[in-house]
This record gives structure tokens, C-alpha cells and sequence, in this order.
């Protein structure tokens, strides 16, 4: 079974304190792709990170990075001084190769209070 | 420019009465999506397609219904059979390979009961 754990479902935070979401993956797939998106409060979803299961690099991306590690089935997303224009809910998103389907995990919502 | 286009924005549903959401693509996608979002959850996979003429149920088909007769159009029609049809409706497209590439998300169809 392919499952996607965001076990913080919202995160309260001050305006310039780094925050880290956790996402927790399942499969049994040896190729898979593993997703972060924003979804602000006007509803859309917006694409952010894609990662391949054989590629374990890190990446950052200005205040954004991205922590895989396969050995801990984990794909954890960090803020570094947040900002109120942050405060959205983020989801994680698991593809395995050859499917059409995308597990969603539940979502964290984040507050970035001034 | 190139996107997805959900329309309407709002939509009101009087009872016994099926209600049809519009999704358009030009991205020339050829998979197709359609997701379900109650206040605070995750979102639930209601029916996709990969290619023309042809579509799968999700998690939570049951009272809904869709068709895919062009590449670039994917309607859900929430029938009378649904009885709890308020939620925000999310439509996304994916080219179908390779698996690694990402949802594209239209900005949602807020649905309420009269």
C-alpha cells in the first residue's frame, strides 16, 4: 500500500523562525517521485519541489530546502525565517512510476504570525 | 498563457438537482484529474483520466459522474445521487509520462447547497 504521512496538521510560528514540515512516505516501489505544494488561502495548489527516489540530494531553494532521506522514508520541507506571505497549507505528494495516481497527504497548515 | 481554467467560481446546488463543474486544459496534458477538499482535510481523489474516451474511479466516485470526450476537457457533473456535495472541487492535469512530472491544479469550484 502507497500511503503519505504529514502527521503535523498546523503549526503555529512567529514571523523569522525557521519550521520544518515532516512527511512521512510508504511504498514499496523501488522508483517513485515525491512533491511539495502551497496552497495559499485563495485555494490553488502551486507545484514546489520534485524529488526522484534515486536521487537523494538535498536542494535549497532561497529560504526553502528539502531534506530526503530514504532510510527514514522522510521528505521534510524547511522555512528559514518565515514570513507572514508563507502562511499557507502544505501538502506532500507521493507517484510511483508507471501509475497515474498521486497520494496526497493530509496537509499541514502553517500560520506565520507578525 | 497555459494553465487550467475552472469554472464557475462559485456554484449553488438546490436539492435533487445535479450541478456540472467545467475544467479546461492547454497544456496539451494527457492525464486528468478531479479532487475533492472539505474544510481542514486533504484532498480525496474523486475520478482521473488518462487518456480520451476513458476514466477511473477514485476514492470517493460514488454520486459523481465525468466524461472525457477531448483531450483539453474533463467536466464532473455532482449528481442529485451525492448528498453531501459541499466541499471545493480542485481539477489538475499531468502529462501521463514519465511519472516524475507534477500536477498543474486550476483554482477550484466552491460548491454550496441552497
Amino acid at each position: 500500500a502507497q500511503k503519505v504521512t504529514q502527521a503535523q496538521t498546523e503549526i503555529s510560528v512567529v514571523e523569522k523562525e525557521d519550521v520544518t514540515l515532516d512527511c512521512v512516505y510508504e511504498t514499496r516501489d523501488t522508483t517513485y517521485y515525491l512533491f511539495w505544494y502551497k496552497q495559499p488561502p485563495s485555494g490553488e495548489l502551486v507545484f514546489l519541489i520534485r524529488r526522484n527516489s534515486f536521487d537523494e540530494q538535498n536542494e535549497i531553494s532561497g529560504r526553502y530546502s528539502w531534506n530526503f532521506q530514504k532510510s527514514t522514508s522522510s521528505f521534510n520541507f524547511t522555512i528559514t525565517a518565515s514570513q507572514v506571505v508563507d502562511s499557507a497549507v502544505y501538502f506532500c505528494a507521493l507517484r510511483t512510476s508507471g501509475t497515474y495516481k498521486y497520494i496526497f497527504g493530509t496537509g499541514t497548515r502553517l500560520k506565520v504570525l507578525a | 498563457d497555459g494553465g487550467i481554467t475552472q469554472s464557475p467560481k462559485y456554484l449553488f446546488r438546490k436539492e435533487g438537482q445535479n450541478v456540472t463543474l467545467s475544467c479546461e486544459q492547454n497544456l496539451n496534458h494527457d492525464a486528468m484529474y478531479w479532487y475533492r477538499q472539505d474544510p481542514g482535510q486533504g484532498l480525496r481523489l474523486i475520478y482521473y483520466s488518462q487518456i480520451v474516451n476513458d476514466f477511473q474511479k477514485g476514492d470517493i466516485a460514488e454520486g459523481y459522474s465525468v466524461s472525457r470526450e477531448k483531450k483539453e476537457s474533463f467536466p464532473l457533473t455532482v449528481t442529485s445521487a451525492q448528498k453531501n456535495p459541499t466541499a471545493f472541487y480542485l481539477c489538475a492535469s499531468s502529462w501521463g509520462a514519465p511519472s516524475n512530472q507534477p500536477q498543474h491544479f486550476g483554482d477550484g469550484t466552491r460548491l454550496s447547497i441552497l
